[in-house]
C-alpha cells in the first residue's frame, strides 16, 4: 500500500461511452499526476496538478479531461476514446511538484477500449 | 531515441545471483529515480539519487553524474524480486516531470 488508491482497477468501455477514473491520496501531498503506460512503451506523463492547479499538460488529446477538486482527489474523465487509448493509467502524488520529490504511485486502472 | 536508455531489456537469473541493471541518459538531470513495477501494474519508488550511492536492504543504487549513468544492483536475488525495474530522470529544466526508460523485466528463478 502506497497511500494512493485508484478506482476502478479495470475498465472496459466502448468508443461512445463516457467514464471517469478516480485517484485518491492519503499522504497529505499537494501534487498529483496522471501517467499512461502503453504496451512496450515507457510511461508517459499526461497531466500534473500542483495545489489543485494544472501546471503541465503534455499535449494530451481533449478526449481526456482531468479534474482536481482538492489536493487529495484527482479524476480523469474519458469520452469518445479510441482503441489505441487502451493502456494502464497510473496516478501518482508527491509532496511538491516543483522540487522533484519522490512520487508515490497508485495501482493503476487497466483500460480497454473496444 | 529515448533520452533514457536501460539495459538489458530482459534479464533472467537464478536465485542467489548478483544482478545489475544499467541506465544511461543523455540530458542534464536534477535527480534519477529507480522504480519497481510488479505484475498488475503497481509501481513502488525504490530510490531517488542525485549523486553517489544509496543502499536499502539487498538493493544498491549508484549514479555517476559525469558519465550520465546509473546502476541498480540486487544482491542475493530472490524470486520475489521478479518485476520490471524502471529508471526515470528529472530533466534539469522540467521542474518535476519524470522521463522514463522502457524498463528491464527481471525474472529470478528458484
Amino acid at each position: 500500500e502506497t497511500g494512493v488508491t485508484q478506482t476502478p482497477r479495470h475498465l472496459v468501455m466502448g468508443m461512445t461511452n463516457k467514464k471517469s477514473l478516480k485517484c485518491e491520496q492519503h499522504l497529505g501531498h499537494n501534487a498529483m499526476y496522471w501517467y499512461k503506460q502503453s504496451a512496450k512503451k515507457p510511461l508517459e506523463l499526461m497531466f500534473v496538478y500542483s495545489l489543485e492547479e494544472r501546471v503541465e499538460n503534455n499535449s494530451v488529446p481533449s478526449r481526456f479531461s482531468p479534474e482536481c477538486p482538492n489536493s487529495s482527489h484527482l479524476f480523469l474523465h474519458l469520452h469518445t476514446l479510441q482503441p489505441e487509448d487502451s493502456a494502464l493509467y497510473l496516478c501518482a502524488s508527491s509532496q511538491a511538484a516543483r522540487e522533484g520529490g519522490t512520487q508515490y504511485f497508485g495501482p493503476g486502472t487497466r483500460l480497454l477500449v473496444l | 531515441k529515448n533520452e533514457v536508455e536501460q539495459s538489458p531489456q530482459n534479464l533472467t537469473a537464478q536465485e542467489g545471483e548478483f544482478i545489475t541493471i544499467n541506465c544511461s541518459y543523455s540530458v542534464g538531470i536534477s535527480a534519477l529515480h529507480w522504480l519497481q513495477q510488479h505484475p498488475g501494474g503497481g509501481i513502488v519508488s525504490l530510490f531517488m539519487l542525485s549523486s553517489g550511492k544509496k543502499k536499502h536492504g539487498r538493493l544498491i543504487a549508484t549514479i555517476n553524474i559525469q558519465e550520465k549513468h546509473s546502476s541498480l544492483h540486487i544482491t542475493a536475488s530472490h524470486p520475489r524480486d521478479s518485476a520490471v525495474y524502471i529508471c526515470a530522470v528529472i530533466i534539469e529544466t522540467s521542474g518535476s516531470r519524470l522521463t522514463f526508460g522502457e524498463g528491464t523485466q527481471l525474472t529470478v528463478n528458484p
